[in-house]
């Protein structure tokens, strides 16, 4: 699996537009990336995930550099629930056992 | 979380006594997984099922024993539990049809 890259900590004033990044600049063509969050003491939730194409759902927006080096997750309008660790993960599909490596990600901080 | 119950949620334990955690899930999902959590290590895989008594190693397998023999129960054993295993527990589990983890509430468990 290829290599991620994030910050240690981030913060973002409540109400505005929270941009998470990660560099994966050896990502192989077949490798998504995922992103999870993890909130205090709680087990790991899972975001959103893509290949190449930018992706949006209910929680968040994901946009993947053209060349795949790099991404960012985007949460619109953060709120104070939003402050979390963030893990940005890349990996092929294998059909198989989804044994995810979890680096120690960005502490994202949500103030008013 | 999506139908998964981890038990107990907190143990006191002393070095060298045998202990077991328990994961339950009402999802019928085919994989299963036990993640540790240490701080300034991330989360890291210990052993995961990919049916009722197939199981496999993960990174940091030595002093643990797993068994499924049901498809909702996966159980993480110590056989003899030391101070290094003093840790946040997680229980995860998956379809397979991509790599989407969800992860249950986690077992604290300390080792004196």
């Amino acid at each position: 699996d290829a290599k991620t890259t994030q910050p240690t900590s981030m913060d973002c004033a409540e109400g505005r537009a929270a941009n998470l990044p990660c560099n994966h600049s050896t990502i192989s063509g077949n490798e998504y990336v995922y992103w999870y969050r993890q909130i205090h003491s709680q087990g790991p939730q899972y975001i959103i995930h893509g290949l190449k194409n930018n992706e949006t759902n209910e929680m968040a927006s994901l946009i993947i550099t053209e060349d795949r080096k790099s991404s960012t997750l985007i949460l619109p309008h953060a709120t104070l629930r939003d402050t979390a660790v963030y893990y940005c993960i890349v990996r092929a599909y294998t059909g198989t056992a989804s044994k995810l490596t979890f680096g120690t990600g960005t502490r994202l901080q949500v103030t008013l | 979380d999506a139908g998964i119950t981890q038990s107990p949620r907190h143990k006191v334990t002393e070095t060298g006594t045998p202990v077991t955690l328990r994961c339950h899930q009402t999802e019928n999902h085919r994989y299963m997984y036990w993640y540790r959590q240490d701080p300034g290590h991330g989360l890291r895989l210990i052993h995961y099922s990919y049916g009722v008594k197939d199981t496999d190693k993960g990174e940091v397998s030595d002093g643990y024993s797993v068994s499924r023999s049901k498809t909702e129960d996966f159980l993480l054993t110590l056989e003899s539990a030391t101070s290094s295993q003093t840790s946040v527990y997680f229980c995860a589990i998956s379809e397979g049809s991509n790599e989407k983890l969800f992860f249950g509430s986690g077992t604290q468990l300390s080792v004196l």
